[in-house]
Parts: structure tokens; sequence; C-alpha cells
């Protein structure tokens, strides 16, 4: 079955501290996706990755396929970083896109 | 460059009434074509996929059906909009199997 799990549901930090999602799935995948959803609903891409490591300013994501694992860093955390963080997997075969259930990310000054 | 419309970005409709949300996609041919929707404070929930024109999946029973009459147009409908319809749906692609592609999402109110 095609499943990803997200972790934690709700990550509560203060600014300035570095920040973790954990995103795990089932089987063979051919790329995931970390996405960024602010309260309005709109979702923007921040990652794709099918190996390794990808950096983007302060967001950093990584992935083991081995481990069927991969995570979002947020170093140096502000306020705006406050958002749902969602983790999407293509899965191999299928061709289908399954997304894990969101992180909800606050950062307090 | 590729994109992906997706309209209106919010609706609010009565019990009752149809519903229809399109969604389309520029610069690729032969998408994988997906409709996902959100209920409050849950995840994005896959509705339906496809892979062809003509060629829907349907993942979850429901009051909802989609069609794909253009190979870059994904339409998701409903006859009779029930309460429990309203969250966000959002449209998405994909091809080659690694890259993938979503709209900005549609707030659907039913009252």
């Amino acid at each position: 079955k095609n499943e990803v799990e997200q972790s934690p549901q709700n990550l509560t930090a203060q600014e300035g501290e570095f920040i973790t999602i954990n995103c795990s799935y089932s089987v063979g995948i051919s790329a995931l996706h970390w996405l960024q959803q602010h309260p309005g609903g709109g979702i923007v891409s921040l990652f794709m990755l099918s190996s390794g490591k990808k950096k983007h300013g302060r967001l950093i994501a990584t992935i083991n396929i081995q481990e069927k694992h991969s995570s979002l860093h947020i170093t140096a955390s502000h306020p705006r970083d406050s958002a749902v963080y969602i983790c999407a997997a293509l899965f191999q075969g299928a061709q289908k896109l399954v997304f894990g259930q969101g992180t909800r990310l606050t950062i307090n000054p | 460059s590729q994109t992906i419309h997706q309209w209106p970005a919010t609706l609010v409709q009565p019990v009752g009434s149809p519903l229809s949300l399109e969604c389309t996609v520029e610069g690729t041919s032969n998408p994988n074509l997906y409709w996902y929707r959100q209920a409050a404070g849950r995840g994005l929930q896959l509705l339906f996929y496809s892979v062809g024109i003509g060629q829907i999946s349907s993942e979850v029973p429901q009051n909802l059906s989609a069609s794909r009459p253009q190979d870059r147009q994904f339409i998701l409908s409903s006859k009779k909009l029930l309460l429990s319809d309203s969250g966000f749906y959002l449209c998405a692609w994909s091809r080659d199997g690694y890259e993938a592609f979503f709209g900005q999402g549609t707030r659907l109110t039913v009252v």
C-alpha cells in the first residue's frame, strides 16, 4: 500500500531554533516533494528529491532511499516560517502522488 | 515552462447545487493528473487520478466525479453538493515519474 507518514503533527518552537520534520514512506518511490501550505491554503513547492540532499536558503531537505525516510530542516527559524509543511511521495508503478498528513509548525518570536 | 491553472480560488455554493472545478496544465503532454481534498484540520486525500484522456481512477467513494475530456484538462464535478463536500481542493500533475506541480487550490464552502 502506498502510504506516507509525517511527524510530528504539530511543532511549536522559539525563533532561532533548528527545526526538523520527518517523512517516512512505505514502498519504493520515484521522487519525494516537500511543500509549504500557508493559512490561506495555497501550496508552494519547496523541494523535489530522489536522492541525497538539497539546500535553499535556510531550508535543507534530505532523503535516505534505503531507509525510506526524508527530513526537512529549517535553520535559524523565524515566525514567518510558520505554516503547514507537507511531504508528498510519487510512487513507482502506479505513479500515484500521495501526501503526508502535514506538520503544523509555529515559530514564536 | 510548465504551469497549472486551477480556478476558482474560493467558492461558496448552496447545498444541492452542482459543482465544477477545472484544472488545466500547460507546457507538457500526457501528464498524470490528480485531484485532492483537504477537510478542515486534515491532510490532503487523493480523490481521483488520471493517466490519460478518459482514464479516471477513484480512490474513495464520494459524492464527486472527475473527467478528463482533453489531455491537459481535468474537471472535478458534483451533481448535488453536500455540506460534507466543503474543504480545500487541490489539482496536481506529474510526469516522467519524477516532477510534480501543484495548483493553488480552491476553497469550497457549502452552505
